[in-house]
């Protein structure tokens, strides 16, 4: 059974960095094409991609956040760490973890994805 | 950035009826488009994938169509499990792999 589950802090303050661990269940991060995907959706907006991490360490950004994001993975814990820094109260949103599903050889969605955890930023 | 626009917003529905979701890329994105249904508390659910292929374990009344920019979401007799936000997300320029905003099916 895949499983995702996401854990961190409720509430940073206004430049705080922020550390989100997502624990991963039912696959393992060393398998060939396996990747996972931060994504977060602030209140009443759209969903929005943060990160990503492949199996061979391979990482994409968002653009707009790249100077404020690291992601990392340790295979051993089954985790996949995002740290985002400079934190702000509009990065206040449900962050959710997410394993890509993989078609053929490329990206086709997210087939599981964590509960998603709800972090505000307030001072 | 490909953007991803839903209609409608928020779609009325009766327990039983026919929902017709509507999904459109600025661009085309091939057939490169998954759903997927959300409820409060969750993380959101793989419906389809490949713009018309089931994920494992969808039922059968759910059903995707279109490729380039127009894509429909089909649920032929909404059951009460399926009322919640429903999402389009283009990953043919994957990342970032664009949402739509999001159509919410509400019981009428």
């Amino acid at each position: 059974q895949v499983t995702l589950k996401e854990s961190g802090p409720v509430l940073v303050k206004p430049t705080e960095t922020l550390t989100l661990t997502c624990t991963v269940s039912g696959f393992s991060l060393s398998n060939a094409r396996v990747g996972v995907s931060w994504i977060r959706q602030p209140p009443g907006k759209a969903l929005e991609w943060l990160a990503h991490i492949f199996s061979n360490d391979e990482k994409s950004y968002s653009t707009s956040l790249k100077s404020r994001l690291t992601i990392s993975k340790d295979t051993s814990k089954s985790q996949v760490v995002l740290t985002m820094t400079n934190m702000d109260p509009v990065d206040t949103a449900t962050y959710y973890c997410a394993r890509t599903k993989i078609s053929g050889l490329a990206v086709a969605g997210y087939d599981y994805w964590g509960q998603g955890t709800l972090v505000t930023v307030s001072s | 950035e490909i953007v991803m626009t839903q209609s409608p917003a928020t779609l009325s529905v009766s327990p039983g009826e026919r929902a017709t979701l509507s999904c459109r890329a600025s661009q085309s994105v091939s057939s490169n488009l998954a759903w997927y249904q959300h409820k409060p508390g969750q993380g959101p659910r793989l419906l389809i994938y490949g713009a018309s292929t089931r994920a494992t374990g969808i039922p059968a009344r759910f059903s995707g169509s279109g490729s380039g920019t127009e894509f429909t979401l089909t649920i032929s007799s909404l059951q009460s499990e399926d009322f919640a936000v429903y999402y389009c997300q283009q990953y043919n320029n994957w990342p970032p792999g664009t949402f739509g905003q999001g159509t919410k099916v509400e019981i009428k």
